[in-house]
């Protein structure tokens, strides 16, 4: 099986713009997570998505949303960005019972400037 | 709600030695999971390990197994016989609460292996 896709690797944007960043889940997965993380605030959740519905929400501001696909792939996208974005988005999928483990892909590092 | 303490920033082992990573948990929960993550240069956080509350055995998996005392309530990962590729950070997880899907993560440890 292929694992957690997330496109794309490396986005370089400025201040005020916005950004959609995308992830594909393992085959079958039906949950998926995206978590930020940074030097200073380490990983943080911000939301998870199942069978289209949100399910879970971090406390981040309104500025990120996501989405998911009726094949399960998700977006997540971050309006009005700030220098504090800055940071690697991982994006994670599972089975979905509470002991199977998150699988993350790779990462998209987004760079605010 | 779950509060995750990795109290070793850093560690520097020699190679084939073995090494101990510590984690405690804090949950009011009766049933919770345990995870751990290895996270190389690349970025991708790779899973290696679950332990259950309710699971009799402590895990394993291959050359990783977890040290799970649960009146400490720690959850430690041991990697036996250490090598150079697993040099990383490792980051301990758990379920944030009951129903949620979403993972609390320690502030990981730099695992540094020496040849």
């Amino acid at each position: 099986k292929a694992g957690v896709t997330q496109t794309p690797r490396y986005l370089i944007k400025t201040r005020g713009q916005q950004v959609t960043l995308s992830c594909s889940p393992i085959s079958g997965h039906r949950s998926v997570s995206w978590y930020q993380q940074t030097p200073g605030q380490g990983l943080q959740f911000l939301f998870e998505y199942f069978s289209e519905t949100q399910r879970n929400k971090g406390n981040f501001p309104g500025r990120f949303s996501g989405r998911q696909f009726s094949n399960s792939r998700s977006e997540m996208n971050v309006s009005t960005l700030e220098l504090g974005d800055s940071a690697l988005y991982l994006c994670a999928s599972s089975e979905g019972p509470k002991n199977s483990p998150l699988h993350f892909g790779n990462g998209t590092r987004l760079t605010v400037t | 709600a779950q509060k995750i303490t990795q109290t070793q920033p850093g560690m520097f082992v020699q190679e084939k030695e073995a090494v101990t990573l510590d984690c405690t948990y804090d949950t009011s929960d009766q049933s919770y999971g345990l995870f751990w993550y290895k996270q190389p240069s690349s970025g991708e956080m790779i899973f290696l390990i679950y332990q259950g509350s309710y699971d009799e055995q402590n895990a394993t998996e291959g050359r990783y197994s977890l040290n799970f005392q649960k009146a400490r309530k720690s959850a430690n990962l041991v990697i036996s016989a250490s090598q150079l590729g697993d040099s990383a950070m490792y980051f301990c997880a758990g379920w944030r609460g009951q129903g949620a899907q979403k993972l609390v993560f320690g502030q990981g440890t730099r695992l540094t292996i020496n040849p």
